[in-house]
């Protein structure tokens, strides 16, 4: 059974600062995809960026960035020069290769940007 | 287009109606999918739908009956439901059923569900 933990409930982080919010999962597959979405209170959900689990090279999307451990099955998000806008829920996901169908959500972040 | 609507935005029904929510995509995505989530919660998965046909029930009773009449449509129907139903109901589509990893997920916006 695959799982996916994010410890922190709630974060903040003053605006331009940078943030990190941490994800860890557990799975016995060795091929599969971590992703992150944002969950703005406008309740859609928005891909912040994705990793492919056979990739060694870290993802960065603007200012995302991501620190992907695979020994240590850690999947962290780093948010730079935070922006007003990324205030959300930020949720860490997992899914299976080749036959995913589905993916398996963490517990979820709340991240405040403050002015 | 590259969006998912589903309407209505919100909605409010007593426990004897019957509702339906709607979700649409015109991206030529051939699996779609319905989550409900709870406030501060992550989304739960209830159906999937692979080219049209149900691959996937995650033992959701039988007061939500899910439909797809064509690629580009799925519907939620809604009957005799309980008020701990009320939840955020996200629909979402990817380009191909068991690809989900290469492709990732499209989220339409939800439905607020409050039932009273």
């Amino acid at each position: 059974a695959q799982t996916v933990t994010q410890s922190q409930p709630e974060m903040s982080v003053q605006e331009a600062e940078t943030v990190t919010l941490s994800c860890t999962y557990d799975t016995s597959e060795n091929n599969y995809y971590l992703f992150w979405y944002k969950q703005p209170p406008s309740r859609q959900m928005i891909l912040v960026i994705r990793q492919e689990a056979y990739k060694q090279q870290n993802a960065t999307e603007n200012r995302f960035s991501v620190n992907f451990q695979k020994a240590a099955k850690s999947f962290s998000l780093k948010i730079s020069d935070s922006q007003l806008g990324d205030t959300a829920m930020y949720f860490c996901a997992f899914t299976q290769g080749n036959t995913g169908n589905q993916f398996y959500f963490g517990t979820g972040t709340s991240l405040t940007v403050i002015p | 287009d590259t969006e998912v609507t589903q309407t209505p935005k919100h909605l409010v029904m007593g426990m004897t109606n019957k509702k339906s929510l709607k979700c649409e995509q015109h991206m030529g995505h051939r699996a779609m999918y319905w989550y409900k989530q709870k406030a501060k919660k992550p989304p739960e998965l209830m159906f999937v739908y692979s080219y049209e046909k149900l691959s996937i029930n995650e033992s959701v009773p039988s007061r939500f009956s899910p439909e797809c009449p064509n690629s580009s449509l799925l519907n939620l129907h809604l009957h005799a439901l309980q008020p701990e139903d009320s939840a955020l109901y996200l629909c979402a589509s990817s380009q191909a059923p068991g690809r989900v990893a290469n492709y990732g997920y499209t989220f339409g916006s939800g439905t607020r569900l409050t039932v009273v």
